[in-house]
């Protein structure tokens, strides 16, 4: 699991609330990545970091923001959580070896707005 | 505008038999792709990964081909097993530090495979 852990694993909020996810690695990557996945679109990128305070948007960055004040901790942060944010939410890191690259996966979390 | 598509929602296969799952492109840009297989209520795993100087990759039973000309890639696994039952994404990235684990995700496929 490449040492990643999300919290919480899942997540009940109503609209127009902060929500903050927390995405934990202890192996000191340094990119690290944030992607939704909804039934019909795969999974889609919201922010990535390329370190600590170096982070930007994704494809659908709309309504979050990150930071990354550590290397071990990326946040994820719907500031008004609205229906549409209902999702599965993956955070990720890249290891590269070589010509070759991978993305490991967290676990999930899930969030429901109601 | 889906950049890559994965045209099946869904394949069944008997044990033992081979599948194949399919993925096409859009964007001449992309030069790296990978699979990805996702169990319910679990991350997504690596599986297996080409880039677009070759145009075929093994690993085990999982083999990828790459047709750049037709921007189409496939994912074969021979002999299927039914531990293979999962929802299998392709993903595909551009080139470029800039793209670096950006990478842009299929609807995916879920693949049974029945004793």
């Amino acid at each position: 699991d490449a040492g990643i852990t999300q919290s919480p694993r899942h997540k009940v909020t109503e609209t127009g609330t902060p929500v903050t996810l927390r995405c934990h690695q202890t192996e000191n990557h340094r990119y690290m990545y944030w992607y939704r996945q909804d039934p019909g679109h795969g999974l889609r990128l919201i922010h990535y970091s390329y370190g600590v305070k170096d982070t930007d948007k994704g494809e659908v960055s709309d309504g979050y923001s990150v930071s990354r004040s550590k290397t071990e901790d990326f946040l994820l942060t719907l500031e008004s959580a609205t229906s549409s944010q209902t999702s599965v939410y993956f955070c990720a890191i890249s290891l590269r070896t070589g010509t070759n690259e991978k993305l490991f996966f967290g676990s999930g979390t899930q969030l429901s707005v109601l | 505008d889906q950049q890559v598509k994965q045209n099946s929602p869904s394949l069944s296969v008997q044990e033992g038999r081979i599948s194949i799952l399919n993925c096409d492109y859009t964007n001449s840009m992309f030069d790296y792709f990978l699979w990805y297989k996702k169990y319910p209520a679990e991350g997504p795993t690596f599986l297996i990964s080409i880039s677009s100087i070759k145009d075929k990759n093994e690993d085990g039973r999982f083999t990828v081909f790459l047709n750049k000309s037709a921007k189409h890639l496939s994912l074969h696994i021979v002999p299927s097993q039914p531990g293979d039952s999962a929802v299998y994404f392709c993903a595909a990235e551009g080139a470029g530090g800039t793209s670096y684990g950006k990478l842009t995700f299929g609807q995916g496929t879920i693949l049974t495979v029945h004793p």
